[in-house]
């Protein structure tokens, strides 16, 4: 069954660093989404992406954060200058569909550690 | 504004006992209301829709949207549910971001 891939599992960096996060969506899928979760809190959404573009954003998705297909396989998340309360489990999705009762189905997460 | 409530962070229950996981949602529109589980060290997984009115590894949730719920329940706790559920919500415009719970951690005893 295909999934949706994550990498690297976990990257840690120092603050102020760029970092990249890397997701490969399910072949077939055109929506795609980020999100995040902090140590002990909920799964939050950052940002979900459609024909090349930003659908829509939360709050969280500041300036420092970016969004990018840079082929017809990868999605990257790219955070530019990191803080140390960007430390989270990073979480990419896709679905075929973005809305109605249609799944979205998650890789397994990048974890990032800001030092 | 979007927003799901699960009030219970741990759960613990002896296996063959029913299991009640609450979730309370706030939204103004339709809502499409999801329950998502992550067994230890896998990924976040899609458990049931509220709209496929299913029974998946014998767990069922109603939507009442008089209370506003979408408690997922199941008659005969096993050990093989322990983890970690997620009740979600996504809204009826454009492209959906899923709004999650706190996540309520299930326990089965033995």
């Amino acid at each position: 069954e295909p999934e949706v891939t994550q990498t690297p599992s976990h990257q840690v960096t120092q603050m102020g660093q760029e970092v990249i996060l890397r997701c490969v969506p399910i072949s077939n899928h055109l929506y795609f989404y980020w999100y995040r979760q902090i140590l002990g809190q909920k799964v939050e959404f950052l940002v979900s992406f459609y024909n090349n573009e930003i659908s829509e954003k939360s709050e969280i998705f500041d300036d420092q954060f970016s969004v990018e297909r840079p082929d017809g396989s990868n999605f990257t998340l790219k955070i530019r200058s990191t803080k140390l309360e960007d430390s989270a489990m990073y979480f990419c999705a896709s679905s075929e569909v973005p809305y109605g009762p249609y799944e979205q189905y998650f890789g397994p997460g990048t974890r990032l550690t800001v030092t | 504004a979007q927003r799901v409530t699960q009030p219970e962070k741990l759960l613990s229950v002896f296996k063959g006992a029913p299991v009640e996981l609450k979730c309370n949602y706030s939204y103004s529109g339709s809502p499409e209301l999801f329950w998502y589980v992550q067994y230890s060290r896998q990924r976040l997984q899609l458990l049931l829709r509220h709209i496929s009115r299913e029974s998946i590894k014998g767990f069922t949730a109603d939507l009442n949207k008089g209370e506003t719920s979408f408690h997922l329940k199941k008659p005969f706790a096993q050990e093989e549910d322990s983890a970690m559920y997620y009740c979600a919500l996504s809204g009826d415009q454009g492209a959906q971001k899923l709004v999650f719970g706190q996540g309520t951690r299930l326990t089965i005893n033995p």
